[in-house]
């Protein structure tokens, strides 16, 4: 399976300023996938991002509030951009290989 | 409906029993179906993934698969108290697509 480095593991934000994640994968892959997984709750996706276009974003969310890049084919970032506490949440990407889908170690978020 | 249903825990085994999770999906024409474990504080884990109808073993893990009822289950055999954590069904129309997940069962294996 893929192997994944995602940071930062964790941070503490002011309410109002922006977080920039970023998901480096050992390999190229096609598609990248970034959920986000709220207290006590299951994983919920954010979007899908491919090389070369621009990130598909699911139902309830937007580019404006989570801008995502994808220069490459092992690299991608998540920006969670203009925080409320509503935001503080586990933040996870995926990659998928071969048919199977790897998570990294997730960036756990707390805006105050 | 939601997309993907798994039944409320949380679930108590003993030692040594089989434990076992289920989900149900709502959209006909998914095709991969996986189960991931998730210990607390950590990022979930793929146990086993199914594709085709009936069962598919794993050491101690069975996945069994039954489209017609979509329906999908994890049967966990000798479970142990290492296999205490939450278990999710997730769900793909198609091979290499985005999947999405179940709320999760949370399993304690009583020792």
């Amino acid at each position: 399976s893929a192997v994944i480095s995602q940071k930062p593991s964790r941070d503490i934000c002011q309410r109002g300023t922006s977080l920039t994640i970023q998901c480096q994968v050992d390999s190229q892959v096609t598609m990248m996938f970034w959920y986000r997984q709220q207290p006590g709750q299951s994983l919920t996706l954010i979007a899908t991002a491919n090389q070369g276009s621009e990130a598909t974003y699911e139902s309830g969310f937007v580019i404006d509030k989570f801008p995502i890049s994808r220069p490459n084919l092992t690299f991608s970032t998540l920006t969670v951009s203009n925080m409320s506490p509503e935001d503080s949440s586990i933040y996870l990407c995926s990659v998928e290989r071969q048919g199977d889908y790897t998570f990294g170690s997730g960036t756990r978020l707390t805006v105050v | 409906q939601k997309e993907v249903e798994q039944n409320s825990g949380p679930l108590s085994v003993p030692e040594g029993a089989i434990a076992s999770l289920n989900c149900t999906y709502s959209d006909r024409v998914s095709q991969s179906f996986f189960w991931y474990r998730q210990y607390s504080g950590k990022s979930p884990e793929l146990i086993m993934s199914i594709y085709s109808n009936g069962d598919k073993e794993d050491g101690r893990f069975t996945a069994q698969l039954n489209k017609a009822s979509q329906y999908v289950s994890l049967l966990i055999r000798d479970s142990q108290p290492s296999d205490s954590a939450t278990y999710l069904c997730a769900v793909g129309k198609t091979s290499y697509d985005k999947v999405i997940f179940g709320p999760g069962t949370s399993l304690s294996v009583i020792p």
